[in-house]
């Protein structure tokens, strides 16, 4: 069974840092694409940061520079470095694991499964 | 980037409706659309991939159909347990933009 754990979260002031950390099992970790999604109170889904099996990393503009994302397949573990922490960062965030479609030589990875999500509050 | 527009934002439904959300592309994405279900305080659940691919172990009463900048999300025949937010994503190319979400609720 596919299971994602994400932990790291909590509240920080606005300008500081948090590292979320995301635990996979079930699956070959290594093999996968990961991403970061956020969910602000009460708002929709916002795509954060993806890294590739093959470490190709994407950011959403309204955190490059400020927020890092990376892997350790020896731990089948995921990260997100955050700095500079704004009170608009403050959301639920969930590690999503991406199953790729491959068209012709181009892979297409999507969310498939989801872990229960962090909460992250800054406060201002 | 691309913009993902979803129609209605909310849509009140009885058990045993058929219903259609519908979410629009600001360009084409070819058939690279996916639809999530997401109930309160939990994850959002993969339902439909590929725009018409039915994600294994989800109720064939849901359905996904269309393909460039136009999509649809039927659910043919309403369950209680149907009633949630419902997004569409595309994911043609980064940056991944989400719908703002479809809120269907209980007439």
């Amino acid at each position: 069974e596919v299971q994602l754990v994400e932990s790291g979260g909590g509240l920080v002031k606005s300008g500081g840092s948090l590292r979320l950390s995301c635990a996979g099992s079930g699956f070959t970790f290594s093999r996968y694409s990961m991403n970061w999604v956020r969910q602000a109170p009460g708002k929709g889904l916002e795509w954060v940061s993806s890294i590739t099996s093959s470490s190709y990393i994407y950011y959403a503009d309204s955190v490059k520079g400020r927020f890092t994302i990376s892997r350790d397949n020896a731990k089948n573990s995921l990260y997100l470095q955050m700095n500079s922490l704004r009170a608009e960062d403050t959301a639920v965030y969930y590690c999503a694991r991406a199953r790729t479609y491959y068209d012709f030589l181009t892979g297409y990875p999507f969310p498939d499964y989801w872990g229960q999500g962090t909460l992250v509050t800054v406060s201002s | 980037d691309i913009q993902m527009t979803q129609s209605p934002a909310t849509l009140s439904a009885s058990v045993g409706d058929r219903v259609t959300i519908t979410c629009r592309a600001s360009q084409s994405i070819s058939s690279w659309l996916a639809w999530y279900q997401q109930k309160p305080g939990k994850a959002p659940k993969l339902l439909i991939y590929k725009a018409s691919s039915l994600e294994s172990g989800v109720p064939s009463n849901f359905s996904g159909s269309g393909s460039g900048t136009e999509f649809t999300l039927t659910i043919s025949s309403l369950q209680a347990d149907d009633f949630a937010t419902y997004y569409c994503q595309q994911y043609n190319r980064y940056p991944y933009t989400f719908g703002q979400g479809t809120k269907l609720e209980i007439k």
